[in-house]
């Protein structure tokens, strides 16, 4: 089963507004990631959060990340047309090298 | 830097067929990663190399799949015989390994779209 879920499954939102996306999953993990993916092409790492950490920035992105409640948010402040793209959330399990598990993502459309 | 480079970009066969789908890791990436996307069972992972040796082929879904990393810059996945249900998008992916101390990211590259009739 998948580690991740995204959700909503889509969102849509006019230029300027914020978009939130949230990911829980159900077994305990050392990091967390969250990729983009436009249409045709390939997901595209934006952030990642370790187990031990409870907020990441990185220009507009804003992540969180709460581990009792297994579950971590994505935050795209004063958006643009051109984030309009899918967003998927990764976990990885173990201290050691561990793949990711991937969620379905959530489709957002910024219309402007 | 030059990505993760996937070729053919679109592949149309037909069923019976096979297919040999080509990826280019990061140069020094030490982990080269196949994936299967749909819109039914989203990203799944096949296979995954580290310093050109299998890990983990689990995620294959028949014997009709297998995957090469004859070296560190480049690897092949090959379906023998092509089925319609194997289309989909194919993406491959590299990182750098836990030698870096810290959990690293995935860089994707832009996947075959493979159409099997």
């Amino acid at each position: 089963s998948q580690q991740g879920e995204e959700d909503p499954q889509a969102l849509s939102i006019q230029e300027g507004e914020n978009a939130t996306m949230n990911c829980s999953y159900k077994t305990s993990i050392n990091n967390l990631q969250w990729y983009r993916q436009n249409s045709g092409r390939g997901l595209v790492h934006l952030i990642l959060i370790r187990s031990n950490e409870r907020e990441k920035h990185s220009g507009r992105l804003r992540v969180t990340l709460d581990t009792s409640k297994k579950s971590s948010s994505l935050l795209i402040t004063a958006s643009r047309a051109a984030d309009t793209a899918s967003y998927f959330c990764a976990t990885g399990l173990s201290m050691g090298y561990s793949t990711l598990t991937f969620g379905k993502g959530t489709m957002l459309l910024v219309s402007p | 830097d030059a990505g993760v480079i996937q070729s053919p970009r679109h592949e149309v066969t037909e069923m019976g067929q096979e297919v040999t789908l080509r990826c280019k890791p990061i140069s020094g990436h030490d982990y080269l990663f196949w994936y299967r996307q749909t819109m039914m069972r989203g990203l799944e992972l096949l296979i995954y190399f580290n310093n050109n040796v299998p890990i983990d082929d689990s995620g294959m879904p028949e014997d009709r799949f297998s995957a090469k990393m004859p070296n560190a810059s480049f690897s092949t996945l090959k379906i023998q015989p092509s089925e319609p249900r194997d289309s989909a998008v194919y993406f491959c992916a590299s990182s750098l390994g836990l030698g870096q101390g810290a959990p690293q990211p995935q860089h994707f590259g832009d996947g075959t779209r493979l159409s099997i009739l």
